[in-house]
């Protein structure tokens, strides 16, 4: 399958101040990414797509000033999470379709797991 | 939108026998059904995927069976082994074509007694 990266792996940052996360397309360019939030033990809830040369579409009830999301090339998404708070901390994950054309069929990144002291 | 329930939460099987995990879905417009294995502190690992023109699919020891007419898919891991132990979360997608998203189930935590 196809390959996808994070950047960083985890992240301990103090409260207030932001945080940028990388996720990576590997072998393949992914016009479309997405950005999953995992708390521990629960299922994976989506939190935006990310488009590549146009604005993301976020999900209710997320902050798109809180997440900012670019896609800033085919092969790269980054979220940032700013002023960061403890109620912040958790999993996040990215995805990315292989498909041009059909995109459900999604591969994830490793995760980044960030902690807000 | 669409709704995703997968039971059980939990399931422990002795090494050697089989694993069935079933969800429902609500979305009659649904065509993708894939299935992840997450392993601790990893992301979600894409292991069997079905859509809705097929009724099975056999990878090795993972299968997968959908009822289109009742929206209840299961995945199904025979002869399991030590290293099945995970989480698994089943998955459907929504939207439109070339939008496509998917909706996740709350997942099974799925341990594999030696």
């Amino acid at each position: 399958g196809a390959v996808v990266s994070q950047h960083p792996s985890w992240v301990i940052c103090k409260s207030g101040t932001s945080v940028k996360i990388e996720c990576r397309s590997l072998d393949f360019q992914a016009t479309t990414m997405f950005w999953y939030r995992q708390f521990p033990k629960q299922s994976l809830m989506l939190m935006a797509t990310s488009n590549e040369g146009s604005k993301a579409t976020y999900e209710q009830g997320v902050e798109k000033d809180k997440f900012l999301i670019n896609h800033a090339s085919l092969t790269l998404s980054t979220l940032t999470v700013t002023s960061a708070h403890p109620e912040d901390s958790s999993f996040y994950i990215c995805s990315a379709p292989q498909g041009a054309i059909l995109q459900e069929t999604q591969y994830f990144g490793p995760g980044t797991r960030l902690l807000v002291l | 939108g669409e709704n995703v329930e997968q039971h059980p939460s939990t399931l422990s099987v002795q090494e050697g026998d089989s694993a069935v995990i079933k969800c429902t879905y609500s979305d009659s417009a649904s065509n993708y059904f894939p299935w992840y294995k997450q392993e601790l502190g990893k992301g979600p690992q894409l292991i069997i995927d079905i859509r809705s023109n097929v009724g099975e699919k056999k990878d090795q020891r993972i299968a997968v069976t959908l009822n289109k007419t009742a929206k209840h898919f299961s995945l199904h891991i025979t002869e399991t082994q030590p290293e099945d132990s995970a989480v698994y979360f089943c998955a459907a997608d929504t939207g439109y074509f070339g939008n496509e998203k998917l909706t996740f189930g709350t997942g099974t935590r799925l341990t594999i007694i030696p």
